[in-house]
């Protein structure tokens, strides 16, 4: 069964909205990661939060956690064009072999 | 861009043919990875190795097996493939922080056609 469920599954705004993706998982973490991936594309890592973490951000990024909820959410602000992927949430468990486990994804397209 | 390749980029072949799937990388990474996806799946693991010679399944095994007899190179391996196995095959390394694999990074994939 998959571990994290992104929402919504589409995603469609404008240029300079913000867009917000959430990441639901079932068990503990030791941290969550989220990956781009354009279409046909390999996937590109984002930003990772680790489970003490509250809030990361990196550039126009912005990764929430909240481990009571087991849930997470992913930022863009001000959009662009070229921000049209899919995202994805990934949890790792811990462990030593940093097996991660993926969610199906947020397809974003953002609007000219 | 971790320095992974995958070959071949594409692949048709028929059912109940043995298949090998490579994966290349330049940078020495002891962890390297092999994931599917499928619509409606996301990305699942079908195995992993750790380091030389050292392999462990993942979510989706059955029908795969891999080789690992050199740091830079993971071989994926269908051996008799079925329809099921048509998908998209990624690659992935494990960069380390801390001595620990955190951060993956992902080869270009190879899309796999099983007749």
């Amino acid at each position: 069964s998959q571990q994290g469920e992104e929402d919504p599954q589409a995603l469609s705004i404008q240029e300079g909205e913000n867009a917000t993706m959430n990441c639901s998982y079932k068990t503990s973490i030791n941290n969550l990661q989220w990956y781009r991936q354009n279409s046909g594309r390999g996937l590109v890592h984002l930003i990772l939060i680790r489970s003490n973490e509250r809030e990361k951000h990196s550039g126009r990024l912005r990764v929430t956690l909240d481990t009571s909820k087991k849930s997470s959410s992913l930022l863009i602000t001000a959009s662009r064009a070229a921000d049209t992927a899919s995202y994805f949430c990934a949890t790792d468990l811990g462990g030593a072999t940093n097996k991660l486990i993926f969610g199906t994804g947020t397809l974003l397209a953002v609007q000219p | 861009d971790a320095g992974i390749t995958q070959s071949p980029r594409h692949k048709v072949t028929e059912t109940g043919t043995p298949v090998t799937l490579r994966c290349h990388q330049t940078e020495n990474h002891r962890y390297m990875y092999w994931y599917r996806q499928d619509p409606g799946h996301g990305l699942r693991l079908i195995h992993y190795s750790y380091g030389v010679k050292d392999t462990d399944k993942g979510e989706v095994s059955d029908g795969y097996s891999v080789s690992r007899s050199k740091t830079e190179d993971f071989l994926l391996t269908l051996e008799s493939a079925t329809s099921s196995q048509t998908s998209m095959y990624f690659c992935a390394i494990s960069r380390t922080s801390g001595g620990a694999p955190e951060t993956q990074y992902f080869g270009p994939g190879t899309r796999l056609l099983v007749l």
